[in-house]
């Protein structure tokens, strides 16, 4: 399979409890994306890599969250001391630089209890 | 004023029907639009670009009309496996290549 992977696909964790999700983007795909999808909602922009760089955050993304792409191919996705809040859906996407198309992963389902 | 807004759904309807799905965005800066399906507890997948020419992919045909930032979507000929929930989707505008999401318009479509 060749598409964006993304891993665990579900997570249950305590409130207050820290979860790191990954990504790994389609090989040749330049730039990375999360967004977070909550129920009812369409999926909402948090940040964007271009190869190890992050260049755009959302103001969703708190100081709670952080992102890293260290050697440009996967992601990881971290969140601290979760709150009930957190629990969304956390998709990744990858895109060619130059190319708009974004292809997205199959989530990761999160629920703080 | 919502960045980018739809129809409210669902909207049910028997096979064989057509069926229209609208989107406004605020951005005037928006230059990549684009409809998205996204299947029960599923990621979103691209179904189409849309262009300012309109375009069509066999059933399914999108317009853009940039002067009253509107986009559509046409359905025709609706099949049981077109039951899904659509984004439409715009460009933040600029060089960011984040996407603006809707919340989707869930379609049903029914024996």
């Amino acid at each position: 399979d060749t598409g964006v992977s993304q891993d665990p696909r579900h997570k249950i964790t305590k409130r207050g409890q820290n979860v790191t999700f990954r990504c790994d983007p389609i090989s040749e795909h330049n730039r990375l994306y999360w967004y977070r999808q909550t129920l009812g909602q369409g999926p909402e922009f948090l940040t964007y890599f271009q190869n190890e760089a992050q260049l755009e955050k959302s103001r969703l993304l708190s100081d709670r969250f952080s992102a890293e792409r260290p050697k440009g191919s996967f992601s990881t996705l971290e969140i601290q001391r979760t709150e009930q809040g957190d629990s969304a859906m956390y998709l990744c996407a990858s895109s060619l630089m130059t190319a708009e198309t974004q292809y997205f992963g199959p989530g990761t389902r999160l629920l703080v209890l | 004023r919502k960045e980018v807004e739809q129809d409210p759904g669902p909207f049910n309807v028997p096979e064989g029907a057509t069926v229209a799905f609208n989107c406004t965005y605020s951005n005037s800066a928006s230059q990549s639009f684009f409809w998205y399906r996204q299947d029960c507890r599923k990621e979103p997948k691209l179904l189409m670009s849309v262009y300012s020419s309109g375009n069509e992919d066999g059933r399914f045909t999108a317009q853009l009309n940039r002067a009253s930032q509107y986009i559509s979507l046409l359905i025709r000929d609706s099949k049981l496996s077109d039951s899904a929930t659509y984004l439409c989707v715009v460009d933040y505008g600029g060089s960011q290549g984040n996407l603006i999401f809707g919340k989707g318009t869930k379609l049903s479509v029914k024996p």
